[in-house]
């Protein structure tokens, strides 16, 4: 089945910088990779997600990036606000019935 | 758009209780799944539905812990009897699956809590 990992596990960055959060996937057949961001005490919430026939998608400050061949994608936050800071997870989905396996979450803690 | 609704958003029981979470799906979602999120563990998927039938329960810890959908827009877990390692928070996802993988959305979620 699939396995997704992500790193790192903790990330802290100073207000105004950039994050990075990478993923790794194991089932070549996966084909959708959506992010999700939880805070503290709330459910995860979707904030961009990328399918396999695109490399790169923007949407303001986030951005991801997919490699099919290396099966490995990335979160880019860029001007890092302080309501950025959350649990990070990423995901993979198989090719049927929409089975998404999430990694085990990037703790981002933007400091003002 | 109501969101996907769960209840109780938290429970406290004693440990060989049966124990009861529910959900109601998206309107018009046709996928629906649920999760427990623990420190240790982090995002387990349980069990997922499609179509009212369930699809994967591997992710079913032991057989204390079953589920149904007997509808569209309903769905229980439950736990029976239950023990304190189970206490966790219990998400229910629901999604619309229509020939391309499509974004889960999330409710609340339970806090459940066995003593």
């Amino acid at each position: 089945g699939e396995n997704v990992e992500q790193h790192p596990s903790t990330l802290s960055v100073q207000e105004g910088d950039s994050a990075v959060i990478k993923c790794t996937y194991s089932d070549s057949a996966s084909n959708y990779f959506p992010w999700y961001k939880q805070e503290l005490g709330k459910r995860p919430q979707l904030i961009i997600d990328i399918r396999s026939n695109v490399g790169e998608k923007k949407d303001q400050r986030i951005a991801v990036t997919l490699n099919k061949t290396a099966k490995h994608f990335s979160l880019h936050i860029t001007e890092t606000q302080p309501e950025d800071s959350a649990v990070y997870f990423c995901a993979a989905a198989e090719t049927s019935y929409d089975k998404v396996i999430f990694g085990p979450g990037t703790s981002l803690s933007v400091i003002p | 758009d109501a969101g996907v609704i769960q209840s109780p958003r938290h429970e406290v029981t004693e440990m060989g209780q049966e124990v009861t979470l529910r959900c109601k799906p998206i309107s018009g979602h046709n996928s629906l799944f649920w999760y427990r999120q623990t420190m240790m563990r982090g995002l387990e998927l349980l069990i997922y539905f499609n179509n009212n039938v369930p699809i994967d329960d591997s992710g079913m810890p032991e057989d204390r812990f079953s589920a149904k959908m007997p509808n569209a827009s309903f769905s229980t877990l439950k736990i029976q009897p239950s023990e304190p390692r189970d206490s966790a928070v219990y998400f229910c996802a629901s999604s619309f699956t229509g020939g391309q993988s499509g974004p889960q959305h999330f409710g609340d979620g339970t806090r459940l809590s066995i003593l």
